[in-house]
């Protein structure tokens, strides 16, 4: 059982332009949705996070979209550079524990 | 602070061997976590632990064995290797509450059953 569906599986974009990773969960005691960036051969880092009692954040270039109602959250990344070429993950977890369950995660390729 | 460090970065495992998946950090955190990264299925829980003895199953453990006796030391031990368990395993640490979900990566071991 899939939890959190995340999909693209893959995305090109070009340089400047505006990236979206969409996410779906199904668990409604989740109450935290961090993402998640990878670079090759390295652990993925926490990106941003957004609990689910706002509807959107931002952290420079990267907003978190949350839709409660329809239990869908989205990245956006504005300006989007090469530099940000990486696998991004979704998660989402409940209670005190910090078990992340993941998205199948997306690979994001920025071309110059 | 050298966060989480994960040995081996590689190994190669014959069918039915055992070995030990060694994970440190020096951050003092509470929470410790084994996942199993596959292409295109993310990050699988396999255990995790929230203090030293103190660990319970996630995900996936069949397989897998974990103790937890200090609180930098987290090792992962698999018995009877399988083809099945050919995976990228990450070790994550986290402080706990109210920022349990912040995971602190290290940068994997890549374990090939042949």
């Amino acid at each position: 059982q899939q939890q959190v569906k995340q999909s693209p599986q893959s995305l090109i974009v070009q340089k400047g332009g505006i990236s979206i990773i969409n996410c779906a969960y199904e668990n409604t005691a989740f109450d935290y949705f961090p993402w998640y960036q990878q670079f090759p051969g390295k652990g993925p880092a926490l990106l941003i996070a957004i609990r689910p009692d706002v509807s959107e954040k931002k952290e420079g270039r990267f907003t978190i979209s949350f839709n409660k109602s329809a239990k869908q959250f989205s990245l956006h990344i504005m300006d989007s550079q090469p530099g940000d070429s990486a696998t991004y993950f979704c998660a989402a977890s409940t209670g005190n524990t910090g078990k992340l369950i993941f998205g199948q995660g997306t690979t994001l390729q920025v071309k110059p | 602070n050298a966060g989480v460090t994960q040995t081996p970065k590689f190994r190669i495992l014959k069918i039915g061997q055992s070995m030990t998946l060694q994970c440190t950090q020096d951050m003092n955190h509470n929470y410790m976590y084994w996942y199993r990264q596959d292409p295109g299925m993310g990050l699988k829980l396999i255990y995790y632990s929230v203090g030293a003895g103190i660990t319970d199953k996630g995900e996936v453990p069949n397989g897998y064995n974990v103790s937890r006796s200090t609180t930098e030391d987290f090792p992962l031990r698999l018995e009877l290797a399988a083809p099945s368990q050919t995976s990228v395993y990450f070790c994550a640490s986290s402080y706990g509450a109210p920022n349990t979900g912040e995971l602190f990566f290290g940068e994997g071991s890549r374990l090939t059953v042949l």
